[in-house]
């Protein structure tokens, strides 16, 4: 199995600031790395896939990059509804595997 | 838009058989070229896949779950279902399934979860 490694966690940033989130596969994915964003209780969404592609009504303050094995998050100018858990996954090879989260709180 | 609705018994024993459904609504689940999923998440821990499955059947599970699971679709209730058999405490989590296009294999709809606990 390809295994996802997640950096930082947690992640503590205030409202308007920056963030960068890593993700770090074991082995090259080319570009099947896709981001979710996740809250207690609710189902989890889709912001990024292959690597950069904005999802449809995702805004535009997330942006996503990277290729082979190394990828990033950023969520510029965060708003109060981000402070979430984010995953990567591969979906380059069965079985697909998520990294561990970050979660991003509030500072 | 479409929707994903989990559903099945909270509460299982230990060593029966777990029994979840999902129910897609705003769309046929066999209207476009979509595999169908099923991922948990342990309390305090992150996603695990457990499987995929086609409408026209076909199925990969991951090799951790293989010997236990089985997913099956029924095209006339818009619905597919996962079955896990065994199950021990470890399977305790919260049960999501999603849709995944088949072009990158990104999960673009998700339930919302239902929490599936194993216990005596």
């Amino acid at each position: 199995d390809i295994q996802m490694t997640q950096s930082p966690s947690p992640l503590s940033a205030s409202v308007g600031d920056s963030v960068t989130i890593t993700c770090r596969a074991s082995q090259t994915i080319s570009t099947y790395l896709n981001w979710y964003h996740h809250k207690p209780g609710k189902a989890p969404k889709l912001l990024i896939y292959d690597a950069s592609s904005l999802h449809s009504g995702v805004p535009s303050r997330f942006s996503g990059s990277g290729s082979g094995t190394d990828f990033t998050l950023t969520i510029s100018s965060l708003q109060p509804e981000d402070f979430a858990t984010y995953y990567c996954q591969q979906s380059y090879s069965l079985p697909y595997t998520f990294g561990q989260g970050t979660k991003l709180e509030i500072k | 838009q479409v929707h994903l609705q989990e559903s099945g018994p909270g509460l299982v024993k230990p060593s029966q058989t777990l029994s979840l459904t999902c129910t897609v609504s705003g769309g046929s689940i066999s209207g476009g070229p979509y595999f169908w999923s099923w991922i948990r998440q342990p309390a305090g821990k992150g996603l695990e896949w457990i499987g995929r499955i086609y409408t026209g059947g076909s199925t990969n599970y991951s090799p951790s779950l293989q010997s236990r699971v089985t997913m099956s679709v029924d095209t006339s209730k818009n619905q597919f279902s996962l079955n896990l058999n065994s199950v021990t405490a470890a399977d305790t989590a919260v049960y999501y399934c999603a849709r995944v296009s088949s072009m990158d294999y990104y999960m673009d709809v998700w339930g919302s979860g239902t929490t599936v606990t194993v216990s005596s």
